[in-house]
């Protein structure tokens, strides 16, 4: 049974450059949420998608953008990269109606903007 | 606006110490629900448990044990006789009951190292 996979594992680009991170939930999840966390942090809710479509959002500007795929694959993109950009970026699987906050993350990617 | 408050930002431990992490969360909601998730260093992160607001009874799961106290707000975390593979960062979360099941406000994570 894979569990949540994501890819890149690792990245580096330059301010302004525009990045797509990928995400594959869990066999049987349905719901994909995005989380940001930056070094000695606690993750940070970015949005979560649900066929197909961005139910939450949390405080994160334009700049970050969503997909969810019918197979429920998600990507992330984030446009006009900022230094403070830089972080580890998680991919969290659930199964809608099973409760919240019982979650299954991916290894993340991590995202280094010079 | 939810709040998680880790005050201890690392501990270290000699093996088979008992060690407990403190969480302490401000929410205005009557329902919610509290989280503990491990983070090993591979990065991903590992459920350990949910409790949700109405249900106060401490949880024993083999050597993890959680103290849910309403009255001062706080979820602490106990692993009793500690090991190496304990070692880890370990985040409490706090999420609302209604609405996503996702958006989880965590803390900033407490480091244990457990040495031999």
């Amino acid at each position: 049974d894979a569990g949540v996979t994501q890819s890149p594992t690792h990245l580096i680009k330059t301010r302004g450059q525009q990045v797509t991170l990928r995400c594959s939930p869990k066999s049987g999840h349905d719901t994909v949420s995005w989380y940001q966390q930056a070094l000695g942090q606690g993750p940070q809710f970015i949005f979560q998608y649900y066929e197909e479509e961005e139910r939450q959002r949390g405080n994160f500007p334009d700049r970050f953008s969503g997909h969810q795929f019918p197979n429920y694959s998600s990507e992330l993109n984030v446009n006009a990269l900022l230094l403070g950009d830089s972080a580890l970026y998680l991919c969290a699987s659930s199964l809608e109606g099973r409760g919240p906050g019982e979650l299954f993350f991916g290894e993340g990617s991590r995202l280094t903007v010079l | 606006a939810q709040k998680v408050t880790q005050a201890q930002t690392e501990i270290s431990v000699v093996e088979k110490e008992d060690v407990t992490l403190d969480c302490v969360y401000e929410t205005r909601d009557t329902t919610y629900y509290l989280f503990w998730y491990k983070q090993p260093p591979s990065g991903e992160l590992v459920f350990l448990i949910r409790r949700n607001s109405f249900d106060e009874q401490n949880e024993i799961s083999g050597r993890y044990s959680w103290n849910f106290q309403k009255s001062t707000s706080s979820f602490n975390f106990t692993i009793t006789a500690s090991q190496v593979v304990d070692s880890a960062v370990y985040f409490c979360a706090l999420s609302e009951a209604a609405g996503t099941a996702s958006k989880l406000t965590f803390g900033t994570g407490t480091r244990l190292q457990v040495t031999l």
